[in-house]
């Protein structure tokens, strides 16, 4: 079974530019996580969704962020314009969502941004 | 809010060897999960091992295995018979039982280094 899938694996771009990260989660998993890793800031939550619908996105950094679930099987975090300081891994996660309570979460294997 | 605290950045230990990595965590909670997550080089992210808050026995996955105490808000993972492979980034993380759907909070990592 394929697992979550993330693209690009890499992305360097230059201050200002659009970036937009792209995520499929596994078959069949509800709930999807945007996280952030930077060394000044360690693994962070950006943003979740539970069925498409955001339920949390107050960590999502200011306003140049923005995450859309159009569908169950697609998600898209875009920054805009960017800068330096969002250079990080960003990670997409899931996990099913139902009466059950034990899933766990599964990881992409990240995107490293670059903003020069 | 919930917080999650590791306060070895940094730990060693010789192959075949045992070590054990500290966690401590702040919750109000009285239903949670607490797991450990390995990050090797290659930025996955892998989960080891997980404890649920409402059972007293403590999680045992082959070689890892945890020192979960409740009253003390203590989850520690002890590595038995170390291997080179071993070496990597490890995280604790929380998580609510509120729904499945919610989302992890992480310490800020401990990199173990295995000695040949």
């Amino acid at each position: 079974d394929a697992g979550v899938i993330q693209s690009p694996r890499h992305e360097v771009t230059e201050m200002g530019q659009e970036v937009t990260l792209r995520c499929k989660p596994i078959s069949g998993h509800n709930s999807l996580f945007w996280y952030r890793q930077t060394m000044m800031r360690g693994l962070e939550l950006l943003i979740y969704f539970n069925n498409n619908v955001p339920i949390d996105d107050s960590g999502m950094p200011e306003d140049r962020f923005s995450a859309k679930m159009p569908n169950a099987s697609f998600s898209t975090l875009k920054i805009q314009p960017s800068e330096p300081r969002d250079s990080a891994v960003y990670f997409c996660a899931s996990s099913p969502l139902g009466v059950t309570r034990t899933y766990e979460q599964y990881f992409g294997p990240g995107t490293r941004l670059t903003v020069t | 809010a919930q917080t999650v605290t590791q306060s070895q950045p940094e730990m060693s230990v010789q192959e075949a060897e045992t070590v054990t990595l500290s966690c401590t965590y702040d919750t109000s909670e009285s239903d949670y999960y607490l797991f450990w997550y390995k990050q090797p080089p290659s930025r996955q992210m892998i989960l080891v091992i997980r404890q649920e808050a409402y059972k007293q026995q403590n999680a045992t996955e082959n070689r890892f295995s945890v020192n979960f105490q409740k009253a003390a808000k203590s989850f520690s993972l002890k590595i038995s018979d170390s291997q080179l492979g071993d070496a990597a980034m490890y995280f604790c993380a929380y998580r609510s039982a509120r729904s499945s759907g919610d989302k992890l909070t992480f310490g800020t990592g401990t990199r173990l280094a295995v000695r040949p």
